[in-house]
């Protein structure tokens, strides 16, 4: 267990649909990250949060948004679902952006499929 | 434009054998380096990293190259297991904000 949970681990939805992904970071940790992984596709930054406040943003789509609350857990939204979006959704934490050597702790991930 | 690149998306070898896994990246806007280790159902895990300041760093069975000159880095492990079977991702830390840019994964197949 890394410490940082998703929920849900696995989601199928039907296209057009809109899902919440949710993530709890780290104990301590004050940035959140979002990340997606498609089929033999690397894992692509999407946005970056920071003590509630948006930090840096990827290549992240207009149907997407996220937010971080103020009991630091994160929820990235996916509206008008297509096909292409059907991945796997990471989320990481850190206690600072870029804190130390050691990168993000990341959670195990929430697999979309989009029918 | 994709940053990091790792070209080899599978490499197999031999129980004992050395793994040389490899990464090219185009910025030079990354102070650090970074080595993921991803087994199925799992999120990645932090392997090793190494600062831009540095050419090689070490720990254990891992060690990290870095050729700044030719913006290549890559990961030995010596000598191979089977439980090194995994797919490594390499990592750019951007010196603006502290994210990850990531390489697309190279899946290591460690055969007994």
């Amino acid at each position: 267990d890394s410490g940082v949970t998703q929920t849900p681990k696995h989601l199928i939805t039907a296209t057009g649909q809109r899902v919440t992904l949710r993530c709890s970071p780290r104990s301590g940790d004050l940035s959140v990250y979002w990340y997606q992984q498609s089929l033999d596709q690397g894992l692509q930054f999407l946005i970056q949060y920071y003590n509630g406040e948006e930090r840096a943003k990827g290549n992240i789509l207009e149907r997407f948004s996220a937010q971080q609350f103020p009991d630091l857990h994160s929820e990235l939204n996916l509206s008008s679902l297509e096909l292409g979006d059907s991945a796997l959704y990471f989320c990481a934490s850190s206690v600072e952006p870029g804190q130390g050597t050691y990168g993000y702790t990341f959670g195990s991930g929430t697999r979309l499929t989009v029918v | 434009d994709q940053q990091v690149k790792q070209n080899s998306p599978s490499l197999s070898v031999q129980e004992g054998r050395i793994s040389i896994l490899n990464c090219d990246y185009t910025n030079s806007m990354f102070d650090y380096f970074l080595w993921y280790k991803k087994y199925p159902a799992e999120g990645p895990t932090f392997l090793i990293s190494i600062s831009s300041i540095k050419d090689k760093n070490e720990d254990g069975r891992f060690t990290v190259f870095l050729n700044k000159s030719a913006k290549h880095l890559s990961l030995h492990i010596v000598p191979s297991q089977p439980g090194d079977s995994a797919v490594y991702f390499c990592a750019a830390r951007s010196n603006q904000g502290g994210k990850l840019i990531f390489g697309q994964g190279t899946e290591l197949s460690v055969k007994p």
